[in-house]
């Protein structure tokens, strides 16, 4: 099975920041990775797919990058709404495991 | 707008058996050209995929943990998908969501429902 990382774990930041999280596949995955953001008591939202393209709707702000194990996601500029954890999933083979998330919160 | 709605979850005993359902509903939604998955999430924990289903049912992939255990199943008359579960265990809690996702002229589009609990507990 492929095993997802992601880091970091948590981290605080304020508005208008820039944020980037990391994405590390065990082994190589192409592109074939999603993000997703989740808030408390929702359910998760689709926001990127195949690493770098943007789920309609979701403002531009937010990018991806990277192939093969290593990915990004980087908020531009961090926006109240966008306080919330972040995931990364593997959708090159079965089981499609997910990271174990990045929380964002306000410092 | 598309709509899925999961109903099933409750308390059940370890051993026991519970079946989920996701229903999808809206205008303009081909739910026989969706992959249709159950996702799940641990109280307090992150998301961990469980399996999901081809389009035309003729495909069925699980997690380790659920073969065996779990059955995923669909009727696209009545756009429905079913997730099975016997033999349940305590670590087996979690909200249960169900996700389709369909990629079009190489654009993703993906549906999630808001979820429903299942609680294993004596």
């Amino acid at each position: 099975d492929i095993q997802m990382t992601q880091s970091p774990s948590s981290l605080s930041a304020s508005v208008g920041d820039r944020v980037t999280i990391t994405c590390r596949a065990s082994q190589s995955i192409s592109t074939n990775l999603n993000w997703y953001q989740q808030k408390p008591g929702k359910a998760p939202k689709f926001l990127m797919y195949v690493a770098s393209s943007l789920q309609s709707g979701v403002p531009s702000r937010f990018s991806g990058s990277g192939s093969g194990t290593d990915f990004t996601l980087t908020i531009s500029s961090l926006q109240p709404e966008d306080f919330a954890t972040y995931y990364c999933q593997q959708n090159y083979s079965p089981p499609f495991t997910f990271g174990p998330g990045t929380k964002v919160d306000i410092k | 707008e598309v709509q899925l709605v999961e109903s099933g979850g409750g308390l059940v005993q370890p051993g026991g058996s519970l079946r989920l359902s996701c229903a999808a509903s809206g205008s303009g939604f081909s739910f026989s050209t969706y992959w249709m998955n159950w996702v799940r999430q641990a109280p307090g924990k992150g998301l961990e995929w469980v399996a999901n289903i081809k389009p035309d049912g003729s495909e069925k992939f699980y997690v380790d943990s659920v073969k065996g255990r779990f059955t995923i199943s669909r009727d696209n008359a009545d756009k429905l998908v079913y997730l099975q579960m016997n033999s349940l265990r305590a670590e087996d809690t979690a909200i249960y969501y169900c996700a389709g996702a369909m990629i079009q002229g190489g654009i993703m589009v993906q549906h999630w429902g808001q979820g429903t609990l299942v609680t294993v507990s004596s």
